[in-house]
This record gives C-alpha cells, sequence and structure tokens, in this order.
C-alpha cells in the first residue's frame, strides 16, 4: 500500500496568518491527491481535489499543489473556522485508498 | 441536497456482530460508488470498504477482509455495512461517503454521513 505522511503534526498561528502543510507519498501518485478538512466531532469535508481543483463551495483561501510525492495544502489568511485537522488522501492506488495522519491547527 | 444518515452502530461483545445502514438522499444513489471509512477515537482516518454502483464489486482493507461486507439495495438507496466477528480495535465512528469517480484512480469522497459510533466491548 500506498503510505502517506504529513508534516507538521500539528501547528499554532493566529488568525490571518498564512499557513502550509505539507503531504508526502511514498510512491508517485500523480496528481491523485486529495485533502479534507475535520472539526471535532463533524464528518471530514473534502477541500481540494486532484491535487489543486477546489472543490464548490469551498473558500478561495485554500489552495494545493503539487505532483508525485510532494504535496501542499495553503491557507492564505487562516479564519477562525479553519482551525481544524487536515487530512490529504491518495487515490491512485485505488480502491485501497490511504490517507495520512493528520495535521491539526490550533490558535497561537 | 446531497444526504447520507448512518445507523446501526452501538455496544457488542468481541466476537459479536452488527450491520451499519447509510441512507442516501438527493441524488441518484444508483449511479455512485459508495465508501466506508472509520476513525478510531482520537485517531485519523482508514479507509474500510468500497461498494460499487451496481453492487457488484466489492473491495475491503486488509484489516477487515473476510469479516466485514459491504452491499447496497439501489432501490431503497441504502448502502449497508456487515461487521462479523468484532474486535475491540475495530472501534470507531463509521462514516459512508460518496465517491463520484467509481473508485477509479482520481476519485474522491464528496459528501460524508454523520458517522456512527460502534464500540466494541466486554
Amino acid at each position: 500500500d500506498i503510505q502517506m505522511t504529513q508534516s507538521p503534526s500539528s501547528l499554532s498561528a493566529s488568525v490571518g496568518d498564512r499557513v502550509t502543510i505539507t503531504c508526502r507519498a511514498s510512491q508517485s501518485i500523480s496528481s491523485y491527491l486529495n485533502w479534507y478538512q475535520q472539526t471535532p466531532g463533524k464528518a471530514p469535508k473534502l477541500l481540494i481535489y486532484a491535487a489543486s481543483s477546489l472543490q464548490s463551495g469551498v473558500p478561495s483561501r485554500f489552495s494545493g499543489s503539487g505532483s508525485g510525492t510532494d504535496f501542499t495544502l495553503t491557507i492564505s489568511s487562516l479564519q477562525p473556522e479553519d482551525f481544524a485537522t487536515y487530512y490529504c488522501q491518495q487515490s491512485y492506488n485505488t480502491p485501497r485508498f490511504t490517507f495520512g495522519p493528520g495535521t491539526k491547527v490550533d490558535i497561537k | 441536497e446531497v444526504q447520507l444518515l448512518e445507523s446501526g452502530g452501538g455496544l457488542v461483545r468481541p466476537g459479536g456482530s452488527l450491520r451499519l445502514s447509510c441512507a442516501a438522499s438527493g441524488f441518484t444513489f444508483s449511479t455512485y460508488a459508495m465508501s466506508w471509512v472509520r476513525q478510531a477515537p482520537g485517531k485519523g482516518l482508514e479507509w474500510v470498504s468500497a461498494v460499487s454502483g451496481s453492487g457488484a464489486r466489492t473491495y475491503y482493507a486488509d484489516s477487515v477482509q473476510g469479516r466485514f461486507t459491504g452491499s447496497r439495495d439501489n432501490s431503497k438507496n441504502t448502502l449497508f455495512l456487515q461487521l462479523n466477528s468484532l474486535r475491540a480495535d475495530d472501534t470507531a465512528v463509521y462514516y459512508c461517503a460518496r465517491d463520484p469517480g467509481a473508485a477509479a484512480a482520481g476519485t474522491r469522497f464528496d459528501y460524508w454521513g454523520q458517522g456512527t459510533l460502534v464500540t466494541v466491548s466486554s
């Protein structure tokens, strides 16, 4: 199976900060990488698919980039509702989807 | 509006069984593959099972292969997951999720249910 790693595992930031989260795959996954946001007690929500495509209804402050093995999720200006845990997911070796371990973004 | 509503979770003893359901509405259910994803308390997300739109093809994570069975009733817009031989490490919130890409490369989970909690304990 393809293994996914994320860094950092957690970070503290302030409203208005620019935040970048990195995801790495154990082998090339082309651009088959998705990002999800999960707030406590809620289901995950799709933010970005195919590495850089913004899901409908998701604010434009979220963006994704990368291909091959290295990917990033960027929040251009952190908002209060963005404090959450973010997961990457590979969809290259389907249907054996694998998720990264998550990055928790909390308030500084 | 797309809605997914899971049910069937609860407390079960090790070795026991449960059947989870996911009732779908707001889209043409039979044209979408569906997956189950679980999350152990305080842990990350783990894909468990996928079922094709017709129900003819099913896929499983190694951790549940041979113990869990995914199925669907398209006439009732409902997805199922039969959990057998349950173990303590199956304790988790189980989510159903819609897959617009038929479980093919490049797909994603665009809608999720609210989850149902399965607790395996004696």
